[in-house]
């Protein structure tokens, strides 16, 4: 199993860029959840989909922030336009409904100048 | 607002202590607790608690969870280097939904 599978793993982008963060889950699993996680804030939940539908995404910051699947394999999250302070480690995990435990991506580290 | 508070922020020992993480919460729905290491790169999952008492163990690491206190431990006996990380501690309330606390750095000194 490859495990859930993010890119880029790194990104270095310019103020008022668009972003594009890529995720896909592990096959089998129906629940897909994006987090930003930085020193100042820790690991915070930005919003979750279960079975493609999106459910909570009360942690998005604002509307410059916004994610589709738009099928069961990948997922995206997308910032624009981009600000320094979107500067954090963005991980994606994937589970099952059914189950709490989560697995997470590698994270892909987001730095806006 | 539901919170989920780790403590110490930060620990260093030397190898072969045993160490001992804490992590209280206060949510409004309580589904279980799950702890978590993040070395480099993601966290990976420890142990998920759903009932009071009962402690889960693995190897050398071992927690419990106290519903009544609204906290849990976790505990490394003959800590190792390869300890060294950040062990989050993080509770669901329910639809997947996991509030992270901040996270106790832990270093390990040889």
């Amino acid at each position: 199993d490859a495990g859930v599978i993010q890119s880029p793993r790194h990104e270095v982008t310019e103020m008022g860029q668009e972003v594009t963060l890529r995720c896909k889950p592990i096959s089998g699993h129906n629940s897909l959840f994006w987090y930003r996680q930085t020193m100042m804030r820790g690991l915070e939940l930005l919003i979750y989909f279960n079975n493609n539908v999106p459910i909570d995404d009360s942690g998005m910051p604002e509307d410059r922030f916004s994610a589709k699947m738009p099928n069961a394999s990948f997922s995206t999250l997308k910032i624009q336009p981009s600000e320094p302070r979107d500067s954090a480690v963005y991980f994606c995990a994937s589970g099952r409904v059914t189950y709490n435990e989560q697995f997470f991506g590698p994270g892909t580290r987001l730095t806006v100048l | 607002e539901d919170k989920v508070v780790q403590s110490p922020l930060s620990l260093v020992v030397h190898e072969g202590d045993t160490v001992t993480l804490n992590c209280s919460y206060e949510v409004t729905n309580f589904r279980s607790l799950l702890w978590y290491k993040q070395e480099k790169k993601a966290p990976t999952f420890l142990f998920m608690l759903t009932s009071s008492g009962i402690e889960k163990k693995s190897g050398r690491l071992s927690s419990i969870l106290d519903k009544k206190e609204l906290f849990s431990i976790l505990n490394i006996t003959a800590t190792q280097t390869g300890d060294s990380a950040i062990y989050l501690c993080a509770v669901n309330q329910g639809a997947q939904k996991l509030v992270f606390g901040q996270g106790t750095r832990l270093t390990i000194n040889p």
